[in-house]
């Protein structure tokens, strides 16, 4: 079975543009959710997605937004670029949003702002 | 205050001996989930091992054990005979099952040295 993929790996993107990034869960698994990881901040959730909805949303500006197909892939939008959007950009898949249900992370996209 | 305190920012090990991750964490909750995670330098995170508030057993995976002790509030990740490929950043996590704190809360995470 594949494992979650996140596309693109790399990104480099100016200040003040706009970026997308793509989740593909593991296949079956209806819940998706991002997480930003900077060395300064750490791993910080930004949103969880289930069943095309949001479900759960972190302490970020609305500049982050994201949202989930029918399929259950899903995508993060980050408009406005600062300099701090620098980071690894972590998706990970569970089967459903119940309280424990193990979540399996892609490899993530690291964003560099310049 | 911080909801997870992971205080070894980094640990060695010699190759084949065992070596304790201390995780702290802090919460009001009486149903709550505790996770470690591993991340290479790949930067994939890896699920290693669980414990449910209400387990009564410590968790145990392969190499890898929870000792739990709920009182004082810890959850460390003990790996035995460690390896080279062990050497990575370890992180310590809550999900918490209280309303909109379902998410999975991070340690600052451990980076394990594993020595030859």
């Amino acid at each position: 079975k594949a494992g979650v993929t996140q596309t693109p790996r790399y990104l480099i993107k100016t200040r003040g543009q706009q970026v997308t990034l793509s989740c593909s869960p593991i296949s079956g698994h209806r819940s998706v959710s991002w997480y930003q990881q900077t060395p300064g901040q750490g791993l910080q959730f930004l949103f969880e997605y289930f069943s095309e909805t949001q479900r759960n949303k972190g302490n970020f500006p609305g500049r982050f937004s994201g949202r989930q197909f029918s399929n259950s892939r899903s995508e993060m939008n980050v408009s406005t670029l600062e300099l701090g959007d620098s980071a690894l950009y972590l998706c990970a898949s569970s089967l459903d949003i119940g309280f424990f249900n193990e979540q399996f992370f892609g490899p993530g996209t690291r964003l560099t702002v310049l | 205050a911080q909801k997870i305190t992971q205080t070894q920012p980094g640990m060695f090990v010699q190759e084949k001996e065992a070596v304790t991750l201390d995780c702290t964490y802090d919460t009001s909750d009486q149903s709550y989930g505790l996770f470690w995670y591993k991340q290479p330098s790949s930067g994939e995170m890896i699920f290693l091992i669980y414990q449910g508030s209400y387990d009564e057993q410590n968790a145990t995976e392969g190499r890898y054990s929870l000792n739990f002790q709920k009182a004082r509030k810890s959850a460390n990740l003990v790996i035995s005979a460690s390896q080279l490929g062990d050497s990575a950043m370890y992180f310590c996590a809550m999900r918490e099952d209280s309303g909109s704190a379902r998410q999975l809360t991070f340690g600052s995470g451990t980076q394990l040295t594993v020595l030859p």
